[in-house]
């Protein structure tokens, strides 16, 4: 499976941008970069999701790299309900290695500070 | 609209004893999911199945784990029989189905299992 790398713990204060890193340089050409995040005490939430173009949702945005080799998860306004474990996951499409499976890694804690 | 039900949310325990985990998934999901999910740690796919047909059960620890998924609704996991290392949280998730690229998995709350 195709492996991404984040780094452990992250810092914000609220109401301020948070730019949350993701490595993915073996990514094949038919994964999609999937972005889920695990508040305390509750099962992991789908955030976000794109291929190659930028996506934007109520949420947050995907910035991803032209070589696709790594992107970003924007939160433009960091609150404390955005403290969270935060990963991404790179989600096959069929006949893909990683197709119908997500492989979690270990995420980002991102702590938001009042 | 309900999202993935699970129950029970906590349960404890002693080890060789038997435990069984049930999920309702979203309606209309055909894709259900096992996860497990150690302290710390991302989770990790125990079974996948597509309506009733566990189409990927190759983490699953067949010795002791087994898991059904009658008439492609419900499922349930169980634990025959229990060790201390089984200790941990057991999520379900569903989707509609693994067949598109832009598959989301809805995530149950899971159910934290302590095994003394």
């Amino acid at each position: 499976d195709a492996k991404t790398t984040q780094p452990n713990s992250m810092e914000s204060n609220e109401e301020e941008p948070v730019h949350l890193p993701c490595n993915h340089s073996t990514i094949s050409g038919t994964d999609y970069i999937h972005w889920y995040r695990q508040l305390p005490s509750q099962g992991p939430e789908y955030v976000i999701h794109g291929l190659t173009s930028n996506v934007n949702n109520r949420m947050a945005s995907l910035a991803i790299a032209e070589d696709r080799k790594s992107s970003t998860l924007i939160l433009h306004r960091a609150t404390l309900r955005d403290a969270a474990v935060y990963y991404c996951i790179l989600f096959g499409h069929a006949g893909g290695t990683s197709y119908g499976k997500l492989t979690f890694g270990q995420g980002t804690i991102l702590t938001v500070h009042p | 609209e309900a999202g993935v039900v699970q129950s029970p949310r906590y349960k404890i325990i002693e080890k060789k004893q038997p435990v069984a985990f049930w999920c309702n998934p979203i309606s209309g999901h055909n894709t259900l999911y096992w996860y497990l999910q150690n302290l710390g740690q991302g989770p990790e796919l125990l079974i996948r199945y597509e309506n009733e047909e566990a189409v990927d059960d190759s983490q699953l620890p067949k010795d002791r784990f087994s898991a059904e998924r009658l008439k492609g609704v419900d499922s349930t996991l169980k634990i025959q029989p229990a060790e201390l290392g089984d200790s941990a949280v057991y999520l379900c998730a569903s989707s509609l189905g693994a067949s598109t690229y832009q598959e989301t998995q809805y995530f149950g709350p899971g159910t934290r299992l302590l095994v003394l």
